[in-house]
Formats: C-alpha cells, sequence, structure tokens
C-alpha cells in the first residue's frame, strides 16, 4: 500500500483568501479524518468521513471550514477568508472500516497566514 | 468527555538505556483503544503501539512496550534500549470504539550518544 498522502505540503496565503488542501487515503480505507496541530500541540480533531458521509464534525470546525469526499475517495478540505489564527499544520488519517482500527496519518499541509 | 494528559513536556534518556514516558486518560466508557504515536521533526506522525482495554496483556512490539493500568487510567510507554533514530515527539492517544483519536500534548525525547 502507498501511504495516505497530503498537497499542498506547504501553503502560504493571505489573511482573507480562501484555500484548499486535498488527502488522498490509503485504498480500501474507507474511513478518513482531518486533525489539525499548532506548534507544540497535539493533534486535535475536526471531522470525519465513512466512504462519502461527512459523519462527524468537531466544535472548531467553524463556518468558515468545509470538508466534502467525493465518491467516498479523496477528501478535501476549504477555508474560506483564512485568518492568522488557521496557521497550523493541517493532518490527514485513514482507517479501515471497523471498531478501533489504526489510524494511519499523511504528511500533513503546513498552513501559513500572513 | 475524555481527556488526555501528558505530564512530561521533555524527556531525555542516554543510548542504550531505558525511558519511561507516562499517560494517563479519564473516560468513563469500559471499552476503548489506546495508541503511542512517535512524530520525527518535520515528519509524519507514525503508529509505535496499540492497547486494547478490553486486553489484559501489556503490549509490546520490539523494544516499546506498555503498563496499561486501566482501573489508574495510566498508559505508559517503555523504550528501551534507546536509538538515536528514537528522538521524536511522543504522542498518547485515546479513541473510543468508533471515533476519532483524542490526544495528549506530548513529550519531547531527547537520546544522548
Amino acid at each position: 500500500d502507498t501511504g495516505v498522502s497530503q498537497n499542498p505540503r506547504h501553503k502560504i496565503t493571505k489573511r482573507g483568501q480562501n484555500v484548499t488542501f486535498r488527502c488522498d487515503p490509503i485504498s480500501e480505507h474507507n474511513r478518513l479524518y482531518w486533525y489539525r496541530q499548532t506548534l507544540g500541540q497535539g493533534p486535535e480533531f475536526l471531522t470525519y468521513f465513512q466512504n462519502e458521509a461527512q459523519l462527524e464534525k468537531s466544535r472548531l470546525l467553524s463556518d468558515r471550514f468545509s470538508a466534502e469526499r467525493p465518491k467516498g475517495s479523496f477528501s478535501t478540505l476549504e477555508i474560506q477568508r483564512t485568518e492568522q489564527g488557521d496557521s497550523a499544520m493541517y493532518l490527514c488519517a485513514s482507517s479501515q472500516p471497523g471498531t478501533g482500527k489504526t489510524q494511519y496519518f499523511g504528511p500533513g499541509t503546513r498552513l501559513l497566514v500572513l | 468527555a475524555q481527556t488526555v494528559t501528558q505530564s512530561q513536556p521533555e524527556m531525555s534518556v542516554q543510548e542504550a538505556e531505558t525511558v519511561t514516558l507516562s499517560c494517563t486518560y479519564d473516560t468513563s466508557e469500559s471499552d476503548y483503544y489506546l495508541f503511542w504515536y512517535k512524530q520525527p521533526p518535520s515528519r509524519q506522525m507514525i503508529l509505535v503501539i496499540r492497547q486494547e482495554a478490553y486486553k489484559q496483556q501489556n503490549a509490546t512490539e520490539n523494544r516499546f512496550s506498555v503498563n496499561f493500568q486501566k482501573a489508574a487510567k495510566s498508559f505508559s510507554l517503555k523504550i528501551s534500549d534507546s536509538q538515536l533514530g528514537d528522538a521524536a515527539m511522543y504522542f498518547c492517544a485515546y479513541q473510543r470504539v468508533v471515533g476519532n483519536l483524542i490526544f495528549g500534548k506530548g513529550t519531547k525525547l531527547s537520546v544522548k550518544p
């Protein structure tokens, strides 16, 4: 299996701009998770999908954030009207179906909002 | 709500020695999963070891082992024969039967040659 891939790896944007990140999970992993990690902290959950259905969203996911997973394959995370506080590493993880399955992480997209 | 606490922001170990990283968690659930992940500098998160709460036997993976104390809600990681490549941030994480991971703040491990 190839691992979880994320693009772009780095993104610098100006405040107020929109950005979109992409995550390609491990094939046959029907669950896909998005997390946000700020410097010196552990990752915090944003949202997760089972196939194409978005099953859970954290209260961290404000109205400016939207995630999709069309056709249950890759996923995109869009941030509209970015703010400096959005600067963070955005991590994607995927897992097989079933209970307690290990989540495998991608390399992340590092966002810097100027 | 579940929480995970790692009380050691930084730890240091001499190469070839043994080090133990601490983790405590809070939950009212009886069935769950616990993980240790490693995050080297500027590199991606890698699974080190996992433990199912219904299993009394402590998990081991080569030089890595855990001490799982369910009643005390404690889940420590022991690294034996430490190597330079073990230097990284280590995150303890909790997972309900189905759902997202809840992470601690991490412990930065340094390995001295």
